[in-house]
Parts: structure tokens; sequence; C-alpha cells
């Protein structure tokens, strides 16, 4: 079974520090795509960044990165130079689309950043 | 105005009522989904579509059903509601080309009293 899994439930961090959110997943399918989203407190999900299985190099997007670790199944998140705005849950996920389609979101992380 | 719009965005029902949750987008996407959100769990995959004559059941379809009207509009159905149906639901929409990322909507609080 695929399975999505965040073993931090919640995390806090200065303003203006570096923080790395852990995900590891589980799957038997080679092509694949893993995202994380963010949950602020208005409950909008809104897509933090985003990485295609076979690429090795680590999706970047300003402030936030990943560190893909295909063999260890793992997609950890980066942010860095912490904002306020920051604070929310964030969620790993990935998607498979040979055969059954499957998006398998992990239970979450909830971040506060510190003033 | 938003991309994906969701009504109502709060709603209380009582057990054994018939319920819609409707879902509209204009970002011209072909893919549509319907997931619920409760604490703990995560987000989990109720229904998808991935076009006007094509429904699939995801991960917890018992006691749901959908309809998808038209390419924007996809509805979510409790034929007859109950309480452990409470929950956060959201609609999302997802091009077949790309990265298959997914853009929500704001979300529908139901309570089933």
């Amino acid at each position: 079974a695929q399975t999505v899994t965040q073993s931090q439930p919640e995390m806090s961090v200065q303003e203006a520090e570096t923080v790395t959110l852990s995900c590891t997943y589980d799957t038997s399918e080679n092509n694949y795509y893993l995202f994380w989203y963010k949950q602020p407190p208005s409950r909008q999900m809104i897509l933090v960044i985003r990485q295609e299985a076979y690429k090795q190099q680590n999706a970047t997007e300003n402030r936030f990165s990943v560190n893909f670790q295909k063999a260890a199944k793992s997609f950890s998140l980066k942010i860095s130079d912490s904002q306020l705005g920051d604070t929310a849950m964030y969620f790993c996920a990935f998607s498979i689309h040979s055969g059954t389609y499957k998006y398998i979101f992990g239970t979450g992380t909830r971040l506060k950043v510190l003033a | 105005d938003a991309d994906v719009t969701q009504t109502p965005r709060n709603r209380i029902t009582k057990t054994g009522k018939r319920i819609m949750l409707e879902c509209s987008q204009t970002k011209g996407h072909d893919r549509m989904y319907w997931y619920r959100q409760d604490p703990g769990l995560g987000l989990r995959l109720i229904y998808y579509s991935f076009d006007v004559k094509d429904i699939n059941k995801g991960e917890i379809s018992d006691g749901y059903s959908v309809s998808r009207q038209a390419q924007a509009k996809f509805s979510l159905s409790l034929e007859s509601a109950i309480p452990n149906q409470t929950a956060l639901y959201f609609c999302a929409t997802s091009s077949a080309r790309g990265y298959h990322e997914q853009y929500f909507g704001p979300g529908t609080r139901l309570t089933v009293t």
C-alpha cells in the first residue's frame, strides 16, 4: 500500500531561522510526483513546491527547497529565513498516474514561527 | 475572483438529511476531485473525475455520490448524512498535463448533528 508519513506533528522555529520538515513515503512505483502543500489558519490549501521522481535535482522555490532522496523514499522540506506568515499546517503528498490513480497525503506537520 | 469556489462555506445539518456541496472552477482544468479532511488524518480522496464522462471512486467513497454537470462543475452529495461525516470538505482541480499539482477551493465545513 502507498503511504506518506510525517513523523513530526508539531514544530516551532524562530523568525529568520531555518527549519526542516520530514516526509517519508512508500510506493513500489517508479514514476510519481511529490508535493508539499501549506494550509494556513485560513484553511486554504496552497501548493508550496513540487518534484518529479525521475528528476534528481532538488526543487527550489524562493525560500523553500526540498531534499529528495529517492532510494530512501524521503522528501523533506527546508524553509529558510522563516517568516511569521509561514505559520501553517504543512502536508506532504505524492501522486501516481499509472493504473489506478492515487493522490496520497500525509497527516501534516503544524509549524509555528515565533517572533 | 477565486479560481475554485465552493458553496456553501459552512453548513450544519441533521442526521438523515440529504445535502449537496457544490464546486465550480474557472481554471479550465479537466480533472476535479473531492477530499475530506479530518484532524490527524490529513486529506483523503472521496471521488475524482478526469472529464465529464469519467467518474471514479477514491479511498473513502462509501456514503457519498458525485455528479459532474459540466467541465467546470463537480458536486458532492451525502444522501443520508451521519455524524461521522462531520469534516472539512475540499474540492480541487488539476491539469491533465505537467506536474499534476492540485488547486484547491476554500473548503466547506460540514457539521452533522
